[in-house]
């Protein structure tokens, strides 16, 4: 089943503790993407990466960091997560149509709290 | 980037038909026009892409006029389950950056 993977699901965590949150997508897409949803604020992309190595910044990239060591991976890291992290994330990836990017597969969602 | 407007909210009746109009004046030639719908806690799921003109696929239909400033997403016979969160997406044709609108909320009553 074609599907994009994210782990953990739900999170609370403390100020300053690392954190990952694991993205996979078993589609073999080259375009990856993380947002996060906050109520009244809609989806706001974090990060997004067009392949391997290749990532760059979406609207609210300040405090977190990515990478794409693989085709099929790509974790959103907290390295000191603050409250104003607190928020629902989603990973999301699709095929590269050459006009752009495709349908978006996302995620079912991460939902992290940081006291 | 093409910001898109949508309306906050919109109320409809089972049976009925939806149309909920974005605008997004800036965009650019290459840009593709992506609807997407959520429930809530649950990811975006694709709904309908265009260019121009009309698109229709099983679920719905967009509409895009000749200037490409707006677009509509059309809901044939909605039913209770359509309540849900419908997103406006502009896609770069040339780029990899996607900025959603804030979404328009449509509530499907009995």
């Amino acid at each position: 089943e074609a599907q994009v993977t994210q782990n953990p699901r739900y999170l609370i965590t403390v100020t300053g503790k690392k954190l990952t949150v694991t993205c996979s997508q078993n589609m073999n897409h080259e375009y990856m993407s993380w947002y996060r949803q906050d109520p009244g604020l809609g989806l706001r992309q974090i990060y997004y990466s067009m392949n391997v190595e290749v990532t760059d910044k979406g609207d609210v990239p300040e405090g977190y960091k990515v990478s794409r060591k693989e085709k099929r991976n790509f974790p959103l890291i907290l390295e000191s997560p603050s409250p104003n992290q607190t928020s629902l994330y989603f990973c999301a990836s699709s095929l590269w149509t050459g006009r752009g990017t495709g349908e978006l597969f996302f995620g079912e969602g991460s939902r992290l709290t940081v006291l | 980037l093409a910001k898109t407007t949508q309306p906050i909210s919109m109320d409809s009746y089972e049976g009925q038909e939806v149309n909920i109009t974005c605008s997004h004046n800036n965009i650019a030639t290459n840009d593709y026009i992506t609807w997407y719908q959520q429930f809530p806690s649950q990811g975006p799921r694709f709904i309908i892409q265009g260019y121009k003109t009309k698109v229709t696929n099983e679920v719905a239909s967009l509409f895009i006029p000749a200037d490409r400033k707006s677009s509509t997403l059309s809901l044939p016979r909605v039913s209770l389950s359509d309540t849900a969160v419908y997103y406006c997406l502009v896609v770069q044709g040339a780029g990899n950056k996607l900025t959603f609108g804030g979404g328009t909320r449509v509530l499907v009553k009995p």
